[in-house]
């Protein structure tokens, strides 16, 4: 069985300050590990992904993401965060043999002005 | 544009009645996938179908039904047997490789509320 969990239902930050949202996972085998954010009332938008190679992934909107397997662990980091990144931030992960994706609860970023 | 289109936006029903969830995609995916999310509970896989006439229930299938007669679409039901159904569906598509590495591509969801 797979699972993520997203250890932090909210996370406050002042503009300009950087940003973890944090996420572990669990699978049997090697994972695929994936960042998404919703807005109020939309669908989810793919931020990054980690397949293979270089732990460190770059994505969407300034976001990036370290892949840790000795803590299976898959944090999102942005070096400064703007207000307009407020919204909710979901971690997946899917085992290769698997077609599918297994979601953390979310977490709820605010960036104060 | 391509994209996944879900209709209707927002849903009304009466207790006892079932509902459609239509989803449709122009992306040329061959996997489609149906999610409800709850506050707090993250999204919840309840059917996934990898290629037309074929599809495999998720964790939370019991009350609800699927099809996939066509590529381009996977309509969800609702039916009267899924007992607290008011919730966010969102519905899904990616593609298939051997590697199966592509992320989901997500509609704008589907609110349904039970009067």
């Amino acid at each position: 069985a797979q699972s993520v969990a997203q250890p932090e239902d909210q996370v406050n930050v002042a503009e300009g300050n950087p940003l973890t949202v944090k996420c572990t996972y669990s699978v049997s085998g090697n994972p695929y590990l994936f960042w998404y954010v919703q807005y109020p009332n939309r669908g989810l938008q793919f931020l990054l992904k980690y397949i293979t190679g270089d732990n460190l992934v770059k994505g969407s909107y300034g976001f990036e993401a370290e892949f840790n397997k000795s803590q299976t662990s898959f944090h999102l980091k942005k070096p400064s965060a703007l207000v307009s990144d407020s919204a909710l931030y979901f971690c997946a992960v899917r085992d290769r043999q698997d077609y599918k994706l297994s979601f953390g609860a979310g977490t709820t970023v605010t960036v104060r002005a | 544009d391509g994209g996944i289109t879900q209709s209707p936006k927002y849903l009304f029903r009466k207790e006892g009645q079932n509902v459609t969830l239509s989803c449709e995609q122009n992306l040329n995916h061959d996997a489609m996938y149906w999610y409800r999310q709850d506050p707090g509970q993250g999204l919840r896989l309840i059917y996934y179908s990898q290629i037309v006439n074929d599809f495999q229930k998720g964790d939370i299938a019991e009350g609800y039904s699927v099809s996939r007669e066509k590529k381009e679409s996977f309509p969800l039901t609702v039916t009267s047997a899924q007992k607290n159904p008011t919730a966010f569906y969102l519905c899904a598509s990616s593609i298939v490789t051997g590697a199966n590495t592509g992320e989901l591509f997500f509609g704008e969801g589907s609110r349904l509320t039970v009067l």
